[in-house]
């Protein structure tokens, strides 16, 4: 059975760093053609794809947030994470990660608000 | 960036009849090697999306025959068949056929009459 749980820190200030964690089970990460994504979703509002990260350490990464995101693997223990800097008011949503290169499995969510 | 339009914005279905949302897309989704990489999702109240549809027709496990994809190249359909309680819910269509981005439809709202 494939889970896959999102942890972090679920409120922080603008311009501080996100850090998101996703907890899998079900599949490894090593495994040749997997891959693991993560997806956002503003209250209220529709998904967007922020980044994939597959089983030999391709990554990649929605433009319009390039260059804040970092995706990233830790196949031993089977997680995979998420950074995302300069973090904004705009940036509050639900924060989820799932498997496979159209998401197949996913996790329950981790809400994340900025404030000051 | 591929954009994904979705209509209708919402529907409102007596249980038991047919629904049918649209999704056309600014390029063409069939990819070199042959696929179309079109999916449909259902995402429930307070539940995460969970994938209904994918390649345009096939469906995924545990996902009943009322669902059924359509389409090629830039129009795709999802239709639900005999529409039960449990189908209520926001669905999206996404490609993953261009990337990046991978891009998601702005979702089409089903409700029950």
């Amino acid at each position: 059975q494939v889970t896959l749980k999102e942890s972090g820190p679920g409120i922080l200030q603008p311009s501080q760093t996100l850090s998101l964690t996703c907890s899998f089970s079900g599949f490894s990460l090593s495994t040749y053609g997997m891959c693991v994504g993560w997806i956002r979703q503003s209250s209220g509002k529709g998904l967007e794809w922020l980044a994939n990260i597959w089983w030999n350490d391709d990554k990649y990464y929605n433009p319009s947030l390039k260059n804040r995101l970092t995706i990233s693997k830790d196949t031993s223990n089977n997680q995979a994470f998420l950074k995302i800097t300069n973090m904004d008011t705009a940036d509050t949503a639900t924060y989820y990660c799932a498997r496979g290169y159209y998401p197949a499995a996913w996790g329950q969510g981790v809400m994340v608000t900025v404030s000051s | 960036d591929v954009v994904l339009t979705q209509t209708p914005v919402s529907l409102s279905v007596t249980l038991g009849d047919q629904a049918s949302i649209s999704c056309r897309s600014s390029q063409s989704l069939e990819y070199s090697d042959g696929y179309t990489y079109l999916e449909w999702y259902l995402q429930k109240p307070g539940q995460s999306p969970q994938l209904l549809i994918y390649e345009v027709s096939n469906r995924f496990s545990g996902v009943p025959d009322r669902f059924i994809g359509s389409g090629s190249g830039t129009d795709f359909t999802l239709k639900i068949s005999r529409v039960e309680p449990e189908d209520l819910g926001v669905y999206y269509c996404f490609q993953a056929t261009h990337d990046p981005p991978l891009t998601f439809g702005s979702g089409t709202k089903l409700e029950i009459k």
